[in-house]
């Protein structure tokens, strides 16, 4: 699986858009992005996932570069409770390795 | 989302004794669940792959006898630590893969070997 980089740790103020990077420049073609978050002391939250258009949930949503080396995670409205450690994970989604490496994530602070 | 449920979600034993973790699928079957172990400060480690009927994968480094990995079910996956040390207390964490091939992760086991 590709290897992402993260900013070890962002601060964002209450009720603004958390923009969290990750660079993935040796993506392949059937790689996906994927996002989770860890609270602490809790296992990893699910969030987004996308291979090369925008994705939105309820959420959050997910930009992703044209040349797909890139993403950012974006938080609309970030609130205390997301508060978290973020991984930004590349993985093949079908076939034989299946299993998520995580790398150090970012740690997202939110500010009152 | 899917619901991933572990239990106990912490347990303190003693040196030497066993513990058994299970790991459930709450609303959905899963043929493949992971199990993940993380120490404080640090990312989490893929330990081994639970598959549905068939003997569990283990990451190099972890030892199959002390790491007893049992998936009898399509929504149970089971973890037993054997003869467990102090250097194995940690966070255990499970996962299991819907059919869309998401990975929903579990709440986690605090696990404190005096």
């Amino acid at each position: 699986d590709a290897k992402t980089t993260q900013p070890p740790s962002m601060d964002c103020a209450e009720g603004r858009a958390a923009n969290l990077p990750c660079n993935h420049s040796t993506i392949s073609g059937n790689e996906y992005v994927y996002w989770y978050r860890q609270i602490h002391s809790q296992g990893p939250q699910y969030i987004i996932h996308g291979l090369k258009n925008n994705e939105t949930n309820e959420m959050a949503s997910l930009i992703i570069t044209e040349d797909r080396k890139s993403s950012t995670l974006i938080l609309p409205h970030a609130t205390l409770r997301d508060t978290a450690v973020y991984y930004c994970i590349v993985r093949v989604a079908y076939g034989s390795a299946r299993q998520l490496t995580f790398g150090s994530g970012t740690q997202l602070t939110v500010l009152p | 989302g899917a619901v991933v449920s572990q239990h106990p979600s912490r347990v303190i034993c003693k040196s030497g004794t066993s513990v058994k973790i299970e790991c459930r699928s709450l609303d959905f079957q899963a043929t493949t669940m992971f199990w993940y172990r993380q120490f404080p400060k640090q990312s989490l480690m893929l330990m081994a792959t639970s598959n549905e009927g068939s003997k569990a994968t283990y990451e190099q480094g972890v030892e199959k006898d002390k790491f007893l990995i049992n998936h009898a079910s399509l929504t149970l996956s089971t973890l037993t630590v054997t003869s467990a040390h102090p250097e194995d207390s940690s966070f255990y964490i499970c996962s299991a893969i819907d059919r869309v091939e998401t990975q929903y992760f579990g709440p986690g086991t605090r696990l404190l070997v005096l």
